[in-house]
């Protein structure tokens, strides 16, 4: 069985200083790691997804993260928080073995950028 | 490119009912999941649909069901609605294979927003 934690439900960062999402994850294969962002009342938006290669990947509107396979761990970052970003991002993980594997979402993390 | 539509954007359904609710996929994606999302809960999988059959199925009871036509567009349907159906109801569309597309990126729409009273 494959599954996600996001240990945070809320992450509390002032506008311009880094933030960090944390996200650690458990699958049997390959992880295929994905991270999105939730709105008030939108869909998810894809933010950016790890499936192989270089660690750090860079995603949409500056986010990038870092895979860290000893650690199980895909963690949200961005070096420079803007109030904007303040939603509700979920971590994902798929196992890339498993032929037909679903996209298992973590629980949620609500990011709140202070002025 | 139009992103994933569904509809309808809200819905306020009484004990007993049955809902539908329609998802339309982004042009060329063959592969439909399903969610529910309640805040207690989180988002769970319901059911993926890939080129008219269900590939998978998430841990839900029978009232839950869907299909998928040959243009790729896709129902729910909801049969003897509970409280507990209450909840945002996503849908998602990737490009998928037969091979099971698991590099795909899944891309959501808006939501219906189901209550029940």
């Amino acid at each position: 069985a494959q599954s996600v934690a996001q240990p945070e439900d809320q992450v509390n960062v002032a506008e311009g200083n880094p933030l960090t999402v944390k996200c650690t994850y458990s699958v049997s294969g390959n992880p295929y790691l994905f991270w999105y962002v939730q709105y008030p009342n939108r869909g998810l938006q894809f933010l950016l997804k790890y499936i192989t290669g270089d660690n750090l990947v860079k995603g949409s509107y500056g986010f990038e993260a870092e895979f860290n396979k000893s650690q199980t761990s895909f963690h949200l970052k961005k070096p420079s928080a803007l109030v904007s970003d303040s939603a509700l991002y979920f971590c994902a993980v798929r196992d890339g073995w498993a032929g037909y594997s679903t996209l298992t979402f973590g629980k949620g993390t609500m990011l709140l950028v202070s002025p | 490119k139009a992103g994933v539509t569904q509809t309808p954007r809200y819905l306020i359904k009484t004990r007993g009912q049955q809902v539908t609710l329609s998802c339309s996929p982004i042009s060329g994606h063959r592969s439909v999941s399903w969610y529910q999302q309640t805040p207690g809960q989180g988002l769970q999988f319901l059911f993926e649909y890939f080129s008219e059959t269900q590939r998978n199925k998430g841990n839900f009871p029978g009232r839950f069901s869907g299909r998928q036509f040959s243009n790729s567009r896709s129902e729910m349907n909801v049969s003897t609605l509970e409280l507990g159906d209450s909840a945002l109801y996503l849908c998602a569309s990737s490009l998928g294979s037969a091979a099971g597309g698991t590099t795909d990126t899944q891309y959501f729409g808006p939501g219906t927003r189901l209550t029940v009273l």
